[in-house]
């Protein structure tokens, strides 16, 4: 099983529509979650952190679930801009490996 | 202020040869790590280095060793490379005392091992 588990995707939406991602991790150690956004050939760019409680920025809302070792993007109102590669991030912390999903591509279509 | 410096962008080697990359941090962050990215896939960790110490290493041969310096620059050096090398080598900065903050990324050095 591999540490951190996306679908590859590819999502194509219509714009305005919602979106949601699913991510799954193997360590039950993990303690730092991440949400980072990546565009073709670019380097991978913070997205949003991941709290225990759920956190939102705008369109866009994370939830961490411990019990069954899943985080989730949901993004709003999809943009055309949105358009990349979301790729989830899980950390045991400290000095621990950041490990990274393969990604999950989106694409949003007029 | 400048995020993560990475240099060179772009780099052509030969099987066999030997390579050095260079990171700087991003002002007030003192823990570096690096990443390989293969077309299509997530970056995978190779290692971190913080207090220019080796802290924790991914599954990665010897031929990939690093450093880093007193001013948290830090170096990824590759070994007898093999066409497999080829990648996007990415180097993160975050401060060890705030990882929520999550990394911060350069924007890579290409490489090709042809």
């Amino acid at each position: 099983r591999k540490e951190v588990e996306q679908d590859p995707g590819p999502f194509n939406v219509p714009e305005g529509a919602t979106v949601a991602f699913n991510c799954t991790y193997s360590n039950s150690a993990s303690q730092s979650f991440f949400w980072y956004r990546q565009d073709c050939r670019k380097e991978p760019k913070l997205l949003m952190s991941v709290y225990s409680s759920g956190n939102e920025d705008g369109r866009f809302t994370a939830q961490l679930n411990r019990a069954s070792q899943y985080i989730s993007l949901l993004i709003r109102d999809s943009k055309l801009s949105d358009s990349a590669t979301y790729l989830c991030v899980v950390s045991a912390g400290g000095y621990q490996k950041v490990t990274f999903g393969t990604g999950t591509k989106l694409q949003v279509i007029p | 202020d400048a995020g993560v410096t990475q240099s060179p962008t772009h780099l052509i080697k030969t099987r066999g040869q030997q390579v050095t990359l260079r990171c700087s941090p991003k002002s007030g962050h003192d823990t570096v790590s690096w990443y390989q990215q293969a077309l299509g896939q997530g970056p995978q960790f190779i290692f971190q280095y913080y207090e220019e110490e080796e802290r924790q290493r991914g599954n990665f041969p010897d031929r990939f060793s690093g450093h880093q310096f007193p001013n948290y620059s830090s170096e990824l050096n590759v070994n007898a490379l093999l066409l497999g090398d080829s990648a996007l080598y990415l180097c993160a900065s975050r401060p060890m005392d705030r990882e929520y903050y999550g990394y911060t990324f350069g924007s890579g050095t290409r490489l090709t091992v042809v």
